[in-house]
């Protein structure tokens, strides 16, 4: 069966480090986005991807980074983990326009 | 910025009431999309609407989308202790990127 995966489940950094979240889906997607959930903001866009080589800043993209080099996966970075950006990270992916989005199980980051 | 307000931001009722959640916004949005989330999950899709004025029905479950596509609300007749989770409204954009509201955390009792 198709899914979509994330790794870690779970992850603590420090301050100013540099760290990657992965998601994988095999349900060969193009299009492929980064949320964040905090409590009272629902889910916010942080980066997003048509397809290969292809990438886009969402609505709260400072300090965030993707890149799209097949088809499966989209890894997000920070590239100097802040306190700010604890939070739960969700990666999803669509077929297109108006489709359903396919969430993965999420990533619980923390940054002391 | 498009923003998508839903209210109410919890409720907690009895097992057997009825509820009715609403998504409202001052933006049209092509389609409108409700997710339910679970603790632990990502959200999983319930319904996409996309003509004004629309109404689905899933099993107890009614979503309408306004007749002028700035909103949309979500009905539950008969709530059950499985129906509880966090409620999600998602509007879609005009470069088809979703906007999220802030949720409906709901709680059934028995």
């Amino acid at each position: 069966d198709a899914e979509i995966t994330q790794s870690p489940r779970h992850k603590i950094t420090e301050t100013g480090r540099q760290v990657t979240l992965a998601c994988h889906q095999t349900w060969n997607h193009n299009n492929m986005f980064w949320y964040r959930q905090d409590l009272g903001h629902g889910l916010r866009l942080i980066h997003y991807s048509y397809g290969v080589q292809d990438t886009n800043k969402g609505e709260v993209s400072d300090g965030y980074s993707v890149s799209r080099s097949n088809t499966e996966d989209l890894p997000l970075t920070l590239e100097s983990a802040a306190s700010s950006q604890t939070s739960v990270y969700f990666c999803a992916s669509s077929a297109g326009p108006l489709r359903e989005q396919y969430f993965g199980p999420g990533t619980r980051l923390t940054v002391t | 910025t498009q923003l998508l307000e839903q209210s109410p931001q919890f409720l907690s009722i009895q097992e057997g009431e009825n509820l009715t959640v609403y998504c409202n916004s001052s933006s049209v949005f092509s389609s409108l999309q409700w997710y339910r989330q679970e603790p632990g999950e990502g959200p999983v899709l319930l319904v996409t609407v996309v003509t004004g004025g629309e109404v689905k029905k899933l099993k107890r479950l009614t979503f309408q989308f306004g007749d002028a596509r700035k909103d949309s609300s979500l009905h539950i007749t008969a709530a059950q202790t499985g129906d509880t989770g966090l409620y999600l409204c998602a509007g879609s954009d005009s470069s088809y990127k979703l906007i999220f509201g802030s949720g409906t955390r709901l709680l059934v009792r028995p």
